[in-house]
């Protein structure tokens, strides 16, 4: 039973265009969430996380979007570069309840230039 | 900083084989992860250690799979006997908060691609 879903395993954007990666949950548990970004050959790396009391954080180009009555998150790049081409994989964890992160199965993110 | 280290980073074996995954975590870092990354299910955590104790094996598949952690700089996963269902990448973290904390970036290593024929 996959708790954290990210529905599209792919995405095509165009350079300077907005990037949307999305991804639910099921478990109302959580409430932490982050992003990782993987590319080939490499362990994921820490993006952006955000808190369940907030429903917005920004970091430079990157900013994600919690929907809690939706139990949905979205990553948003903007503008896009061709090195943003990666996997982006969404997590989840509930302190309240353990400390593991929970993975979606990631979603490939490919910038054309 | 070395960031964390995985050996070896490619393992081929034969079916029935015995493997045996090595994973050195970011020094000074007391929580480290095991994680099995499949197409079909993602990045799945199989066990996570906190000052060197396991404290969650709930995602070991099966009684094939073991992990150690003698001291604070090494841990391995090992499988035996392995089976081609095995084939994957298993990636290890390690993270400097303790179980618990707030902020909760964790720190991957390259990964060991892992094909067992």
């Amino acid at each position: 039973d996959q708790q954290v879903k990210q529905n599209s395993p792919s995405l095509s954007v165009q350079e300077g265009r907005i990037s949307i990666l999305n991804c639910d949950y099921t478990n109302s548990m959580f409430d932490y969430f982050l992003w990782y970004k993987k590319y080939p050959a490499e362990g994921p790396t820490f993006l952006i996380s955000i808190s369940s009391i907030k429903d917005k954080n920004e970091d430079g180009r990157f900013t994600v979007f919690l929907n809690k009555s939706a139990k949905h998150l979205s990553l948003h790049i903007v503008p896009s570069q061709p090195g943003d081409s990666a996997v982006y994989f969404c997590a989840a964890m509930g302190r309240s309840s353990g400390d593991k992160l929970t993975f979606g199965t990631g979603t490939r993110l490919a910038v054309r230039p | 900083d070395a960031g964390v280290i995985q050996s070896p980073r490619h393992e081929v074996t034969e079916m029935g084989q015995e493997v045996t995954l090595r994973c050195k975590p970011i020094s000074g870092h007391n929580s480290l992860f095991w994680y099995r990354q499949t197409m079909m299910r993602g990045l799945e955590l199989l066990i996570y250690f906190n000052n060197n104790v396991p404290i969650d094996d709930s995602g070991m598949p099966e009684d094939r799979f073991s992990a150690k952690m003698p001291n604070a700089s090494f841990s391995t996963l090992k499988i035996q006997p392995s089976e081609p269902r095995d084939s994957a990448v298993y990636f290890c973290a390690s993270t400097p908060e303790p179980v618990g904390a707030f902020s909760y970036e964790q720190y991957f290593g390259p990964g060991t691609r892992l094909t067992v024929t």
